[in-house]
């Protein structure tokens, strides 16, 4: 089945520092793409998503670029802040059965950002 | 608008006991799904409802789970009885065709079953 694979983490860097959070994945057709942030004693919420080969999600400063010759969707951003630090969980949209969609997730990846 | 709800926010129980947590979806969303979370598992999808219909109830863990949506903007997941190895955040989320599909997910309860 479809399957999403993340950097595992925890992953610490200092305040501007650069981030990559990797994530691949496995899937038969042509799934949409997602990140989600979770803050502490909060639920997940969308940070961004892409839809199709190339295109590229964008918010709050971060990126990730869908990437289907390599199955990749990384998640970037170039200059980090304390209030960045959450975990961040890569998925991808299964198949629409009888009108839902399902999202696959990644294992999480825990961000802490230091000051 | 109010988002996703959840109640109660924490639970803590003893073994044998029987646990509902509830869920309200956001109004107009008519899909929903039932996470778990754990440190050792992540997080898991039990179950998911399109228009009030069971639509994939393969990864609820055993009988002891049992989920139902009554009406279209409600939700009960039930553990009868509970065992320790339940104890995780349960968290509800909902979505819908003309938000793209997009998640929004609950604050989540957390059920410590000792």
């Amino acid at each position: 089945g479809d399957s999403v694979t993340q950097m595992e983490g925890p992953v610490t860097l200092s305040e501007e520092a650069f981030l990559t959070i990797n994530c691949t994945y496995t899937a038969t057709g042509y799934p949409s793409l997602f990140w989600y942030v979770q803050y502490p004693g909060e639920g997940l919420q969308l940070l961004l998503k892409a839809t199709k080969a190339d295109d590229k999600g964008s918010n709050k400063g971060f990126e990730a670029t869908y990437r289907k010759e390599t199955t990749s969707f990384h998640l970037e951003k170039g200059s980090v802040q304390v209030s960045d630090s959450a975990v961040y969980f890569c998925a991808l949209r299964d198949t629409i059965i009888q009108g839902a969609q399902k999202l696959v997730f990644g294992q999480g990846t825990r961000l802490t950002i230091n000051p | 608008d109010a988002g996703v709800i959840q109640s109660p926010r924490h639970e803590v129980t003893e073994m044998g006991q029987e646990v509902t947590l509830r869920c309200k979806l956001i109004s107009g969303h008519n899909s929903l799904f039932w996470y778990r979370q754990t440190m050792m598992r992540g997080l898991e999808l039990l179950i998911y409802f399109n228009n009030n219909v069971p639509i994939d109830d393969s990864g609820m863990p055993e009988d002891r789970f049992s989920a139902k949506m009554p009406n279209a903007s409600f939700s009960t997941l039930k553990i009868q009885p509970s065992e320790p190895r339940d104890s995780a955040v349960y968290f509800c989320a909902s979505s819908t065709r003309q938000g793209a599909w997009e998640l929004f997910f609950g604050e989540g309860s957390r059920l410590t079953v000792l």
